[in-house]
């Protein structure tokens, strides 16, 4: 059974970094998208981006990032622990809200590309107040 | 505001039919994925693709998809069906992800 852990700091400050990690435990680590969405407080889901590493050392792993954050995302992926992580700089008060990690398969069909989010982590609750 | 758009909210009487919508230029190309979220839980995929449920998902719910609108069927709504409903598909560009507003489902 494939399970997501994630963890970081609830509590920061404005201009501060957010930064947070989570941990695949189960199944393959390799050939999935692993991807950050965060929710703020009573509002909707809002995918931040994704990184796709196919464990193959002749490729760097690939990103895609929303593009109204991209100047402040970074996801990176440590395959030696199965784990990735998420910063975000220089964070506002407009920061604040529940953080998940999720995979998604990769998928392709003869008609078109298959994308989900099957497993997520629990989420955590960031904080931005001065 | 979103690529995806979706009702704000919709009600159902217990066990009847209810569908919920999810509209985009980007779903003529793409298919749309579904997830329910309750209150202090993290989302669930409940469809995705064409039609398909995943393991543990009861198949009152269904899926389908016409021109640019996605839709999720609950055939006979049950109490523990309620929750929010967010549709997800990529964008215009085809590049990212993006997910609708989220439709509040109350069963009456």
């Amino acid at each position: 059974q494939v399970q997501l852990q994630q963890w970081g700091a609830g509590l920061l400050k404005p201009s501060e970094t957010l930064s947070l990690t989570c941990a695949v435990y189960g199944g393959s680590f390799s050939g999935y998208y692993w991807t950050w969405i965060r929710q703020p407080p009573g509002k909707g889901l809002e995918w931040i981006g994704e990184i796709y590493d196919s464990g193959s050392t002749n490729y760097n792993p690939s990103h895609h990032y929303n593009p109204s954050l991209k100047s402040r995302v970074t996801i990176s992926v440590d395959t030696s622990k199965n784990q990735f992580s998420l910063k975000l700089s220089s964070v506002t008060a407009a920061d604040t809200g529940v953080f998940y990690c999720a995979r998604r398969p990769v998928v392709v069909t003869a008609i078109r590309p298959l994308d989900y989010f099957d497993y997520w982590g629990q989420g955590t609750l960031v904080t931005v107040s001065s | 505001s979103s690529e995806l758009t979706q009702d704000p909210a919709v009600s159902v009487a217990l066990g009847q039919t209810v569908r919920i919508t999810c509209q985009g230029d980007s779903l003529r190309s793409y298919y749309a994925s579904w997830y329910q979220q309750k209150p202090g839980q993290a989302p669930v995929l409940v469809l995705y693709g064409k039609n398909n449920r995943p393991s543990g998902i009861p198949d009152r719910f269904s899926g389908s998809s016409s021109g640019n609108t996605a839709s999720l069927t609950i055939t006979g709504a049950q109490a523990e069906d309620e929750g929010e409903f967010y549709c997800n598909s990529r964008d215009s560009s085809g590049n990212h992800l993006v997910f609708g507003g989220g439709t509040k489902l109350t069963v009456l």
